[in-house]
């Protein structure tokens, strides 16, 4: 079974432009998190959704940050206008209710 | 609150044992714990759920002491595959879903 999809795997982009970071998340599953992780400030949750539904977005840094869930088999995470300071590891995880998270590989997001 | 983790750090030879602690100033739900290698994604180990019991599988294990809100994760007789970033995640005192990580504890296991 496949698990946690994320597109792209690295992104480079200028300060200003839009990023938008893609995630696929296991089939069945009904939480779905998006992670940012940097070396200065470890692993932080952004936002996270129940059953496609916006739960929890106190961790999302700045209104510059969007998150959409349409349907259960897709989200999104959208940056606009991108800063350097946004340059980390984004990491999209999903899980049943009381279960572990399975995290995708993440995509690298340098700002320039 | 983010739970505070120790050691930060631990270097062990093959087959040696340690114990890695995870402490929470907040009621907890559930602890998690994952590792990290180097450049790759964190890999959900286990979890331990509030009223549960202590849970593990080959010679990895952890426990959840739900008064002192504080979780121990025992690795035993330690393999090079060992090696990375162990973190805690802790989920508050209902399930919510959400967790907050700890720093992380880096384990090095040399041959």
């Amino acid at each position: 079974d496949a698990g946690v999809i994320q597109s792209p795997r690295h992104e480079v982009t200028e300060m200003g432009q839009e990023v938008t970071l893609r995630c696929k998340p296991i089939s069945g599953h009904d939480y779905l998190f998006w992670y940012r992780q940097t070396m200065m400030r470890g692993l932080e949750l952004l936002i996270y959704f129940n059953n496609n539904v916006p739960i929890d977005d106190s961790g999302m840094p700045e209104d510059r940050f969007s998150a959409k869930m349409p349907n259960a088999s897709f989200s999104t995470l959208k940056i606009q206008p991108s800063e350097p300071r946004d340059s980390a590891v984004y990491f999209c995880a999903s899980s049943l209710a009381e279960g572990g998270q399975y995290f995708g590989p993440g995509t690298r997001l340098t700002v320039t | 609150q983010q739970p505070v983790q120790s050691p930060q750090a631990v270097i062990l030879r093959e087959g040696e044992d340690a114990v890695i602690n995870c402490s929470s100033s907040k009621a907890l739900y559930s602890v998690h714990w994952y590792r990290q290698k180097h450049g790759e994604a964190p890999v959900f180990l286990m979890i331990l759920l509030k009223g549960g019991e202590q849970k593990g599988h080959e010679k990895i294990s952890a426990s959840f002491n739900e008064k002192k809100q504080q979780s121990s994760l025992y690795l035993t007789a330690s393999q090079l595959s060992y090696s990375g970033t162990y973190f805690c995640g802790t989920e508050g005192s209902s399930n919510t879903g959400k967790l907050i990580f700890g720093q992380g504890t880096t384990l090095q296991v040399k041959p």
